[in-house]
């Protein structure tokens, strides 16, 4: 049982390039979220989605674009990057929004 | 050894020693709770939850204690082991039945031998 896998786990892009972030789960859950962490910090949400075909802004969704086409997958864009967007990125699941979530080893992202 | 939840990210405690890490919430409305533990270069591991119906819940070696009135989280780990050092996190669901959880800033917790 793998739980959440994301993909990839280190990235380097330069300004302007985009890039998509996977996050896999095989728990059958219908929520699925992408958070941000930047050091000393918390976990802070971009996105949700509380089903397939469902997303939702988060506390930070300027610069991001996610989409659900599939029940275990939940996908992460970058249109543009910018050094702003340099920080570790957390996918996580949850059966419901009053479960606990599971999360995933997290993507290094460093935009130069 | 206690902490001040945001005010103050860090705390030490001795080897077999209790631990209070705290946490101030923001919404009233709130209505479940976890706390997360996360190691250097890993994902938020799930500790312990609670819901806002309750005011205490036990795990194994650890508590976590609700106190809606002055919206106060804390945990408590009992008889600390080098392995409970990490960044502890206190997490909400800000709207009932909703889904938005939102995570408080951290504590490191350093167990010295």
């Amino acid at each position: 049982n793998a739980g959440v896998t994301q993909t990839p786990k280190f990235r380097v892009l330069k300004t302007g390039q985009s890039m998509t972030l996977l996050c896999a789960q095989d728990m059958n859950h219908e929520y699925m979220y992408w958070y941000r962490q930047d050091p000393g910090m918390g976990l802070r949400l971009i996105h949700y989605s509380v089903g397939e075909g469902t997303t939702a802004k988060g506390e930070v969704p300027d610069g991001y674009n996610v989409s659900r086409l599939k029940k275990q997958n939940f996908l992460l864009g970058l249109e543009s990057a910018a050094p702003s967007q340099t920080s570790v990125y957390f996918c996580a699941s949850s059966f419901s929004g009053n479960t606990e979530a599971f999360f995933g080893q997290g993507t290094r992202l460093t935009v130069v | 050894g206690e902490s001040v939840g945001l005010h103050l990210p860090t705390l030490s405690v001795q080897e077999g020693d209790n631990s209070i890490i705290n946490c101030a919430y923001s919404n009233s409305a709130s209505d479940y709770f976890i706390w997360y533990k996360q190691e250097s270069g890993k994902g938020p591991q799930f500790i312990i939850d609670i819901r806002s119906n309750m005011d205490k819940r036990q795990g194994q070696r650890v508590t976590v204690l609700l106190n809606k009135t002055v919206k106060h989280l804390s945990l408590q780990i009992a008889a600390t082991q080098p392995g409970d050092s990490a960044v502890y996190f206190c997490a909400e669901n800000l709207i009932q039945g909703a889904q938005k959880l939102v995570f408080g800033q951290g504590t490191r917790l350093t167990i010295n031998p």
